[in-house]
């Protein structure tokens, strides 16, 4: 079965603190994509990252980083030195070849960055 | 680059009214999704599209509910009648399926549509 799983639902930081977002995933693929996307008050969901199973280097795109590891089937998203612009609704997603094109999505973390 | 384009942004209508829901994709891309989402239930795959053919059309709810895709610019979705249990966002998203088929979808503004 194809599952995602942020066990997070919500999650509140003092500004400039880090933040670590969770992602579970099940999967009876071998080759498989995950991916994870921002949801901002304004609504729209904004792509952040697409990761494939293969690739488990971390990955670093500013004050983002990814951390993937297959051992445990977890991609978890970590933001260094929050900032109040991050606070959002983020999802993670899995898709692969039992799922067709189709994105498994989370059911998302609320993060709230408090000035 | 223009993204993904929704029309309307918002939508109030009554029960019993027909609603249509726009999408015009990033030029270029060959699938198109479209989705729900409630607090409830959360993100549903409503229908996907590869090259303007319905793929998977199991996540519509009901046969009120009906999506086109004439050409590679253009799809709608269509609530006929609509109910106040309709009420949500729906998005569109797009995405180019080349050499890797799972690539990212890029998303739509969305129309957050209210059936009184």
């Amino acid at each position: 079965a194809q599952k995602v799983t942020q066990a997070q639902t919500e999650i509140s930081v003092v500004e400039k603190e880090d933040v670590t977002l969770d992602c579970v995933y099940e999967t009876r693929d071998t080759t498989y994509y995950l991916f994870w996307y921002k949801q901002p008050p304004s609504g729209e969901l904004v792509f952040l990252i697409r990761r494939n199973s293969f690739d488990e280097q971390n990955e670093i795109s500013g004050r983002y980083s990814w951390n993937f590891q297959k051992s445990t089937s977890s991609f978890n998203f970590t933001i260094t030195a929050s900032q109040v612009v991050d606070s959002a609704v983020y999802f993670c997603a899995l898709s692969g070849p039992t799922t067709g094109n189709q994105f498994y999505f989370g059911t998302g973390t609320s993060l709230t960055v408090i000035p | 680059d223009a993204g993904v384009i929704q029309s309307p942004r918002h939508e109030v209508t009554e029960m019993g009214q027909e609603v249509t829901l726009r999408c015009k994709p990033i030029s270029g891309h060959n699938s198109l999704f479209w989705y729900r989402q409630t607090m409830m239930r959360g993100l549903e795959l409503l229908i996907y599209f590869n090259n303007n053919v319905p793929i998977d059309d199991s996540g519509m709810p009901e046969d009120r509910f009906s999506a086109k895709m004439p050409n590679a610019s253009f799809s709608t979705l269509k609530i006929q009648p609509s109910e106040p249990r309709d009420s949500a966002v729906y998005f569109c998203a797009s995405s180019y399926m080349g050499g890797s088929p799972y690539s990212e979808q890029f998303f739509g503004p969305g129309t957050r549509l209210t059936v009184l």
